[in-house]
C-alpha cells in the first residue's frame, strides 16, 4: 500500500468520547491529508499539512484537530465525537507531483 | 474554492458497451485533473490523470477528455468488464496546489 499505513481499521464511539486516528507514512513525502468520506459525497478534505511543523484547514474542519508529529505522522482527532461524524476516514500523502494516495483507511461509527 | 460537480450520480451499463462520466469545475486555475476508482470496502485508487496542456490522454480501455474552455472533463470506459464495476470520483486541483477537490462519485455498475 505504498507505506501508508492507518489505525486503527475500525472504532465505535459514544458521543462525546474522544479519539485519535493515527496515520504514518514510510515514504518521507512532505504533504499528507485527512480526508472523510461519506455516502453522496466524495471525498472532502478536513485537514493537510504541507510540510512538517505546518498544518491548514480544508473544507470542513470542525470537530476535528489534528498535529503533525513529525514527517512520518499525521493524526486526526475528535475531541467530542458526535453522531454526524460517523464516516470513514483516509489519510493520504502527495508523491511529489502527484495526486494523493491514501491509506485503506478507518471506518468510524458514532453512537 | 474550488467546486467540481460530477454525473450522473449512477451508470448501468451493458457489458461490452462504453461508460462516459462528466465533470465540472469552477476554478480557470485548476491545472490537474486525476480520476480515482474504488471498489466496495477499498481505498480510492488512482486509475488515469490529465494536466492542463493536453486534451486527451488514453490508457488501454480508459480514456479522459478535458475542455478547459468550458471547464470540463470526462472519463470514458470503452469495452466495459465486469471488474469496471465501482465507484468512480473526478478531482480537480486548483490555485491551490496543495489540494485535490473530489466529485461526489458516480457509481458504475456493469451488467453480464
Amino acid at each position: 500500500n505504498a507505506g501508508v499505513t492507518q489505525t486503527p481499521k475500525f472504532q465505535v464511539l459514544k458521543t462525546g468520547q474522544s479519539m485519535t486516528l493515527q496515520c504514518a507514512q514510510d515514504m518521507n513525502h512532505n504533504s499528507m491529508y485527512w480526508y472523510r468520506q461519506d455516502p453522496g459525497m466524495g471525498l472532502r478534505l478536513i485537514y493537510y499539512s504541507a510540510s512538517e511543523g505546518t498544518t491548514d484547514k480544508g473544507e470542513v474542519p470542525n470537530g476535528y484537530n489534528v498535529s503533525r508529529l513529525n514527517k512520518r505522522e499525521f493524526s486526526l482527532r475528535l475531541e467530542s465525537a458526535a453522531p454526524s461524524q460517523t464516516s470513514v476516514y483516509f489519510c493520504a500523502i502527495r508523491i511529489g507531483n502527484q495526486p494523493q494516495h491514501f491509506g485503506d483507511g478507518t471506518r468510524l461509527s458514532i453512537l | 474554492g474550488e467546486n467540481v460537480e460530477q454525473h450522473p450520480s449512477t451508470l448501468s451499463v451493458q457489458e461490452g458497451d462504453s461508460a462516459v462520466i462528466k465533470c465540472t469545475y469552477s476554478d480557470s486555475a485548476s491545472n490537474y485533473f486525476p480520476w480515482y476508482k474504488q471498489e466496495l470496502g477499498k481505498r480510492p485508487q488512482l486509475i488515469i490523470d490529465i494536466r492542463s496542456n493536453v486534451g486527451e490522454k488514453k490508457d488501454q480501455r480508459i480514456a479522459v477528455t478535458l475542455n478547459k474552455t468550458a471547464k470540463h472533463f470526462s472519463l470514458h470506459i470503452t469495452e466495459t468488464q465486469p471488474e469496471d464495476s465501482a465507484v468512480y470520483f473526478c478531482a480537480a486541483r486548483g490555485s491551490n496546489d496543495y489540494k485535490l477537490s473530489f466529485g461526489a462519485g458516480t457509481t458504475v455498475t456493469v451488467r453480464a
